[in-house]
């Protein structure tokens, strides 16, 4: 149980296009998912919390109106880099904390490998 | 969010036992500690979670002292598939749960 898909696995496009990764979670529900970024050989950084139905909240640097979140349901977020640079080459994370539990429980997607050319 | 301090490597050899200790001297009253494992290029996958004493899975156990300052992650025989990068985490209750991942312990086993 407990399992989150993440779709596509990797990416490549071209600078200045936009690229779309979907989070599921596959098993359960979850009103709060969170997006990461990670660098190679460095440790993941919380991009932003999304929770359903509602806005998502971004962590202070991360531009919201570069990286568009939408969580419609209670399985699905989507993390949606626009106007991709090079520099936003990175391994994108999401993970979902099961509603309902009282505890911090997240669960990890397998990630997306972005590459912007 | 309630920091944590690991070491930043541990080596070990198949079939020893590996414990990682953690600190978090800021962790708040309804903060749970929680550790994932982490592949190169994979997500992290969910060990396990305590909030005092001992908690034991088929993985691994966790060990709290009763301040809950500190943890320790054992990982029991370990064996090569077990290298990998290993992350304490203190969930923030207050603020939609947030985790803030440091740098974690990277564990090398040898044969």
């Amino acid at each position: 149980g407990a399992v989150v898909s993440q779709h596509p696995s990797w990416v490549i496009c071209k600078s200045g296009t936009s690229v779309k990764i979907e989070c599921r979670s596959l098993d359960f529900q979850a009103t709060t998912m969170f997006w990461y970024r990670q660098f190679p050989k460095q440790s993941l950084m919380l991009m932003a919390t999304s929770n359903e139905g509602s806005k998502a909240t971004y962590e202070q640097g991360v531009e919201k109106d570069k990286f568009l979140i939408n969580h419609a349901s209670l399985t699905l977020s989507t993390l949606t880099v626009t106007s991709a640079h090079p520099e936003d080459s990175s391994f994108y994370i999401c993970s979902a904390r099961p509603s309902g539990r009282g505890t911090d429980t997240q669960y990890f997607g397998p990630g997306t490998r972005l590459t912007v050319l | 969010l309630a920091k944590t301090t690991q070491p930043i490597s541990m080596d070990s050899y198949e079939g020893q036992e590996v414990n990682i200790t953690c600190s978090h001297n800021n962790i708040a009253t309804n903060d749970y500690i929680t550790w994932y494992q982490q592949f190169p290029s994979q997500g992290p996958r969910f060990i396990i979670q305590g909030y005092k004493t001992k908690v034991t899975n088929e993985v691994a156990s966790l060990f709290i002292p009763a301040d809950r300052k500190s943890s320790t992650l054992s990982l029991p025989r370990v064996s090569l598939s077990d290298t990998a990068v290993y992350y304490c985490l203190v969930g923030d209750v207050t603020n939609d749960y947030k985790l803030s991942f440091g740098a974690g312990t990277t564990v090398t086993v040898r044969a």
